[in-house]
Order: C-alpha cells, then sequence, then structure tokens
C-alpha cells in the first residue's frame, strides 16, 4: 500500500467514449500530479496541482481534462481520445514547502483507446 | 532546459554479479536526486534520494548511490543482485519546491539465474 490508490486498474475505451480516471491520497499532502508512461518514451509530467490549484498545465491536449475538488482527490476526465493515449497513466503526490520533494506514486490505470 | 540520461536502456545480469545503473544530469546545481523501481504492472516505488548532506545515499534493500558533482552523475549500484531485482530503474530530479520530478528513459535491469 503506498498510500496512494489509482482506480480503474485498467480501462478500455473507444474513442467516442468518455470516461474519467481517479486518484485518492491518503498521505495528507498538499501537491498531487498526473504523469502519463508511454513505451520506449520517458514519463510525462502532464499537469501541477499545488493546493487544489492547477500550476501546471504541460502542453496536454484539450481531450484530457484534470480535475482537482479537494488535496486528496485528483480526476483525469477523458473524451475522444485517439490510440496513440494509450499507455500507463500515473498518480502522485507530495509535500511540499518542506524541503523534501519526494513523490509518492500510485500503482497506475493501464488505458487503451482502441 | 533541465534533463536526465540515463546511459544503458538495459542491463543484463547474471544473480548475485554486482550492477551499476548510470544516471547523469545537465545540471547539478540546486538538484534533487532520486532513484525509484518499476516492477511489472506496478507503479515507481522510491529506492532512494539524495536533498543534501552525505553524497552517498543507501537503500534497506542494498542498493546505493552517489552524487557526483563534477561529473553531475548519481549512478546505481549493488554488490550482488538477485532474480527479485529485475524491474525497470528510473532517476528522476526536481530542482523546484514544486516536486516537479524530470524523467531519463528508464533502465531494464534483467537479473538471470
Amino acid at each position: 500500500e503506498t498510500g496512494v490508490t489509482q482506480t480503474p486498474r485498467h480501462l478500455v475505451m473507444g474513442m467516442t467514449n468518455k470516461k474519467s480516471l481517479k486518484c485518492e491520497q491518503h498521505l495528507g499532502h498538499n501537491a498531487m500530479y498526473w504523469y502519463k508512461q508511454s513505451a520506449k518514451k520517458p514519463l510525462e509530467l502532464m499537469f501541477v496541482y499545488n493546493f487544489k490549484e492547477q500550476t501546471e498545465n504541460n502542453s496536454v491536449p484539450s481531450r484530457f481534462s484534470p480535475e482537482c475538488p479537494n488535496s486528496s482527490h485528483l480526476f483525469l476526465h477523458l473524451h475522444t481520445l485517439q490510440p496513440e493515449d494509450s499507455a500507463l497513466y500515473l498518480c502522485a503526490s507530495s509535500q511540499l514547502l518542506q524541503g523534501n520533494t519526494e513523490a509518492f506514486f500510485g500503482q497506475g490505470t493501464r488505458l487503451t483507446v482502441v | 532546459a533541465q534533463s536526465v540520461t540515463q546511459l544503458d536502456s538495459q542491463v543484463p545480469v547474471f544473480e548475485e554479479a554486482p550492477v551499476e545503473l548510470r544516471c547523469n544530469y545537465s545540471s547539478s546545481v540546486s538538484v534533487y536526486l532520486f532513484w525509484y523501481v518499476q516492477y511489472p504492472n506496478q507503479g515507481l516505488q522510491l529506492l532512494l534520494k539524495y536533498l543534501s548532506g552525505s553524497t552517498l545515499v543507501e537503500s534497506i534493500n542494498g542498493f546505493e548511490a552517489e552524487f557526483n558533482k563534477s561529473q553531475t552523475s548519481f549512478h546505481l549500484r549493488k554488490p550482488s543482485v538477485h532474480i527479485s531485482d529485475t524491474a525497470e530503474y528510473f532517476c528522476p530530479r526536481t530542482s523546484t519546491s514544486y516536486g516537479k520530478l524530470t524523467f531519463g528513459q528508464g533502465t531494464i535491469l534483467t537479473v538471470h539465474p
């Protein structure tokens, strides 16, 4: 148990579907992140939320829409995705402002777009 | 822009052999360094970290890494590997308080019996 829980673990969706990925952290952290892990590419940071405010959008297409209703929950809403969006989506959290930027990761959601 | 280079995409070794996974950075200024491990179908787990102080850091399962500021490297070593060490290893860095990690390509360590 890493303290960061992602659901679902696996998701298959068509290009016209709308789905959401959920992330919950039980660590009392104040920052949450979405990363994308594609085959043969470095992990890519997608979004950063500090104290529920989005502080970074790393040029992510608008078909990915994040939502952070509180500091413990983070969602990634998906619509009209493309097959190249198939990847492992990882959520992470960290406690900032203490000089220790260690991030805790969830187990990821394996997304397949068909 | 900051970058991370993991010099080997795959490292095959035999069980009980020593291993070194290499990692270099574009700059060593105000840097926080990490090694994470990812087992198949899992998320990333922290192995060890360098924030400040001693440049040699150790993990609980026998891995160690040393921050070499002049060479901007943070190589991961283990004197004797086990089959269970088979995984992918990442050495991200951050230099801000946001915790944003910059990753390299990762290194797949495969330990053969």
